[in-house]
């Protein structure tokens, strides 16, 4: 029953492949997050989805590329991966329309880079 | 503005004292400030939030103030257990949906 998952857990890889993570809501919620969590814990908005139209890039390297399949998944695709992408990656999801609306987080996916 | 100061950066409390942190934000037009409880390998979950339009708001042991002419809010934790240590992030809500963070507040409590 859980809200908000991510898969895998913890991904290693080598530099210069290519990733993806998955995320998957079951709260209905209509608008999906990516975060990023580097080595000193700051969390940082990288993108967000409004029923799979995008509404937030935050000045992300094209590298990275967010694709939502229908409102209830947004997956996160990296290819040419590099040292400096070694982080945790949250994926978030909230209500939409209305304002405020809080913000429910997976438990990440940790990315380690070789 | 961006930023969210919080502060401080750690913090150590004796089981049962009070814990407070605080943040200061930059955009005055901002009026939803929510805060996150980190664990250990797990993703912020959300402890409590508040709206603009009031200046307090508790909910058992945890509290938060917002001071919107000096732009701060703070946390409040009182009577502190074991399982309050964590790690604490406040943030803000500029535009529409994005949430800008604090850095991160490791509270340990210690028995």
């Amino acid at each position: 029953d859980t809200a908000v998952s991510q898969t895998p857990k913890y991904l290693v890889t080598q530099m210069g492949n290519d990733k993806s993570i998955k995320c998957e809501q079951n709260l209905g919620h209509d608008t999906m997050y990516w975060y990023k969590q580097d080595s000193k814990k700051f969390l940082k908005i990288m993108f967000s989805y409004n029923n799979k139209e995008l509404i937030i890039n935050e000045t992300v390297p094209n590298r990275f590329s967010p694709k939502s399949p229908d409102k209830a998944h947004l997956n996160l695709h990296i290819n040419s991966l590099e040292l400096g992408d070694s982080a945790v990656y949250f994926c978030a999801s909230s209500r939409a329309g209305g304002i405020n609306q809080p913000q429910h987080f997976g438990d990440g996916t940790r990315l380690s880079i070789l | 503005g961006e930023n969210v100061e919080q502060h401080p950066s750690t913090l150590s409390v004796q089981e049962g004292d009070s814990a407070v942190i605080k943040c200061t934000y930059s955009d005055s037009a901002s009026n939803y400030f929510p805060w996150y409880k980190q664990e250990l390998g797990k993703g912020p979950q959300l402890i409590i939030d508040i709206r603009s339009n009031v200046g307090e708001k508790k909910d058992q042991r945890i509290a938060v103030t917002l001071n919107k002419t000096a732009k701060h809010f703070s946390l409040h934790i009182t009577e502190t257990q074991p399982e309050d240590s964590a790690v604490y992030f406040c943030a803000e809500r500029q535009g529409a949906q994005k949430l800008v963070f604090g850095q991160g507040t490791r509270l340990t409590i210690n028995p």
